[in-house]
């Protein structure tokens, strides 16, 4: 079956641009992770989804990075003013619930590049 | 507030070496303890996942350790092969859903 997917691969845009950043979770799975990993290290918790509703937004930076998942399904995160300091490869993960046993599977990740 | 750290961060070995790489963390109270391989550029693929009841995970040529009390976790990798040059990290979930990652072992098997 299909794992979870990122689009785009890579974004480069300009600093103070409107980025999004699109998530595609294993179907039926219901609790979405995002992720950010900058170069050398560990990737650093996002914001957690169960359904449609945030459960944990404490790992956003600022209020310049919103996530959406309206339908329970994919998700978007949105990231306002870019800055160069938000350069890093963007993850998401989701698992089958959020049971203390399920594994997240994660996507390719998307490299956001801001000049 | 749950620090996990990996050591070496770097590791070179010749092919067929059985090996071993470290993880710890600072707070006891895991819910579980993932281990996870990444490629160059590419995403996360778990390898293991260690309950907080359990004290070993094993998947063919990898076996995973817990020891909550010491705040340790191992994952030996036997008779390694090239194949297996990767970054590997390990994740604590301390019962918030959320994992907290090491920043990784760079693993490269020689041939």
């Amino acid at each position: 079956g299909a794992g979870v997917s990122q689009t785009p691969s890579n974004k480069v845009t300009e600093k103070g641009k409107y980025v999004e950043l699109r998530c595609d979770p294993i179907s039926g799975h219901t609790a979405l992770y995002w992720y950010r990993q900058s170069l050398g290290q560990g990737p650093e918790f996002l914001i957690y989804f169960q359904g449609t509703g945030a459960a944990d937004d404490s790992g956003l930076p600022n209020d310049r990075f919103f996530a959406v998942r309206p339908e329970g399904s994919v998700s978007t995160l949105k990231i306002q003013r870019t800055e160069r300091g938000d350069s890093a490869v963007y993850l998401c993960a989701s698992s089958l619930t959020a049971g203390r046993t399920d594994t997240q599977y994660f996507g390719p990740g998307t490299r956001l590049t801001v000049l | 507030k749950q620090e996990v750290t990996q050591i070496p961060a770097a590791l070179s070995v010749p092919e067929g070496e059985n090996l071993v790489l470290n993880c710890s963390f600072t707070d006891s109270a895991i819910y579980n303890l993932q281990w996870f391989r990444q490629d160059p550029g590419k995403g996360l693929t778990s390898l293991l996942l260690i309950q907080s009841s359990q004290r070993e995970q094993t998947s063919g040529r990898l076996n995973a350790s817990l020891d909550k009390s010491s705040g340790r976790s191992t994952l030996y990798i036997a008779a390694s092969q090239p194949g297996d040059s990767a970054t590997y990290l390990c994740a604590a979930d301390s019962g918030t859903y959320k994992y907290i990652f090491g920043t990784g072992t760079r693993l490269k098997v020689l041939a």
